[in-house]
């Protein structure tokens, strides 16, 4: 069974207006964490956001925000006012288990990713 | 901040021939190693996962033998894909546990090319 699913294979965007990213997750885990990443044409994975099974605020960072639904399994990706920098290839990704120093983190299990074009 | 370093960016080998890819950690040290392979516009999938110091954990699937995966030290980790064929072709890119992003720190990964 998928674990991460996006269902936007590819999304258009005008410049400076606001888009979602749709991801939802399957875990029977309690802690776990969601990460989003953007990939460029270059292949680089840019970590962009990060919100953690027990986080009650939804994470923000700068343009980034992650609107998470705990029931619902849902990690969207909000990015707003839009630039044509944001071209690229989004993966959502999960790691399951408990995050603890010293012991091995789990692996990233990623979703099938979304093409965003932003147009001028 | 924390930087993986990965080589070579891309590399074109001819079929039956071996090639490794190594990922050095330049300041903080990797206890462990994540290797994805990634076909065209496709997600990452796993491939392998390294400890420093022990044998690699393969995902199903994925040939052992084909891919060996060396991580003896707390800054290096290599990929060798042995006996390269056509479709070995794919980007390959690694992921140590350790520096910013809460935990992950990404290669900027392998362009292999077998011809």
């Amino acid at each position: 069974a998928q674990k991460i699913t996006q269902t936007q294979p590819g999304m258009f965007v005008q410049e400076k207006e606001a888009v979602t990213l749709d991801c939802t997750y399957d875990t029977s885990d309690q802690s776990y964490g969601l990460f989003w990443y953007k990939q460029p044409s270059s292949g680089e994975m840019i970590f962009l956001i990060y919100q953690g099974s027990y986080d009650e605020q939804n994470a923000t960072e700068g343009r980034y925000s992650l609107n998470f639904q705990k029931a619902r399994k849902s990690a969207n990706l909000v990015i707003s006012a839009s630039q044509l920098g944001d071209s690229a290839m989004y993966f959502c990704a999960m790691r399951e288990g408990r995050l603890s120093g010293g012991t091995s983190y789990g692996k990233l299990t990623f979703g099938q990713g979304t093409i965003l074009t932003v147009h001028p | 901040g924390a930087v993986v370093s990965q080589h070579p960016s891309r590399v074109i080998c001819k079929s039956g021939t071996s090639v490794k890819i190594e990922c050095r950690s330049l300041d903080f040290q990797a206890t462990t190693m994540f290797w994805y392979r990634q076909f065209p516009k496709k997600s990452l999938m796993l491939m392998a996962t390294s400890n420093e110091g022990s044998k690699a954990t393969y995902e199903q699937g994925v040939e052992k033998d084909k891919f060996l995966i060396n991580h003896a030290s707390l800054t290096l980790s290599t990929l060798t894909v042995t006996s390269a064929h056509p479709e070995d072709s794919s980007f390959y890119i690694c992921s140590a546990r350790g520096g910013l992003g809460y935990g992950y720190t990404f290669g900027s990964g392998t362009r292999l090319t077998v011809v």
